[in-house]
């Protein structure tokens, strides 16, 4: 069926450097697509989302770049804070998501000093 | 106070025990989910329901039943646990259209 995955399943860096979180997805017809965090022990926290019609958001530290030609998700976060690392899942909605989100597997972000 | 809270937040149970999971929001959202989430994986729906005379199988129904006593209120049972359904369980609240999903700290279940 429909999925969304991503590539690494864990991302060390360096704090002060920017991140890069990718994801693939393979449902054309997906309307949003959008970036949880996860801390330890706790549920996820929405970070930003995109519509499908634009390849580019930012937000506060973070920026969502949407490739439509190769299926691909990603998520910038600048100048990576101890306070990042957690697993960060993506996500898609279609349909207007009357049936809740499809999430991918999680990519560890780990924040060394 | 948290928005959406979840009880218990851990349980270990035994292996064809009935057990029951809720969760209670104070968002005043219409919309409500449960999702599962196993080690390695995303977390994937389990059902939802979009208002109290609502209620809709998602993925992986098999083996659970929920209740939406009030808006407020939706509760994810297990009629007889087995042990692949240990994992971690979120409660999400949803208002409307809106894109974004609030989740609950989670409850850890362990069936033995």
């Amino acid at each position: 069926g429909e999925s969304v995955g991503l590539h690494l399943p864990t991302l060390s860096v360096q704090e002060g450097d920017n991140s890069i979180i990718n994801c693939a997805y393979s449902n054309s017809a997906s309307d949003y697509f959008i970036w949880y965090k996860q801390e330890s022990g706790k549920g996820p926290q929405f970070i930003i989302d995109i519509r499908s019609n634009m390849d580019k958001r930012q937000g506060q530290r973070v920026t969502v770049l949407l490739n439509k030609t190769v299926k691909h998700l990603s998520l910038q976060i600048a100048a990576t804070q101890p306070g990042d690392s957690a697993v960060y899942f993506c996500a898609e909605i279609s349909g207007g998501g009357a049936d809740g989100l499809t999430f991918g597997k999680g990519t560890h972000l780990i924040i060394q000093p | 106070d948290a928005d959406v809270t979840q009880t218990p937040r851990n349980r270990i149970t035994k292996t064809g025990k009935r057990i029951m999971l809720e969760c209670s929001q104070t968002k005043g959202h219409d919309r409500m989910y449960w999702y599962r989430q196993d080690p390695g994986l995303g977390l994937r729906l389990i059902y939802y329901s979009f208002d109290v005379k609502d209620i809709n199988k998602g993925e992986i129904s098999d083996g659970y039943s929920v209740s939406r006593q009030a808006q407020a209120k939706f509760s994810l049972s297990l009629e007889s646990a087995i042990p692949n359904q240990t994992a971690l369980y979120f409660c999400a609240t949803r208002q409307g259209a809106g894109n974004e999903q609030f989740f609950g700290p989670g409850t850890r279940l362990t069936v033995l």
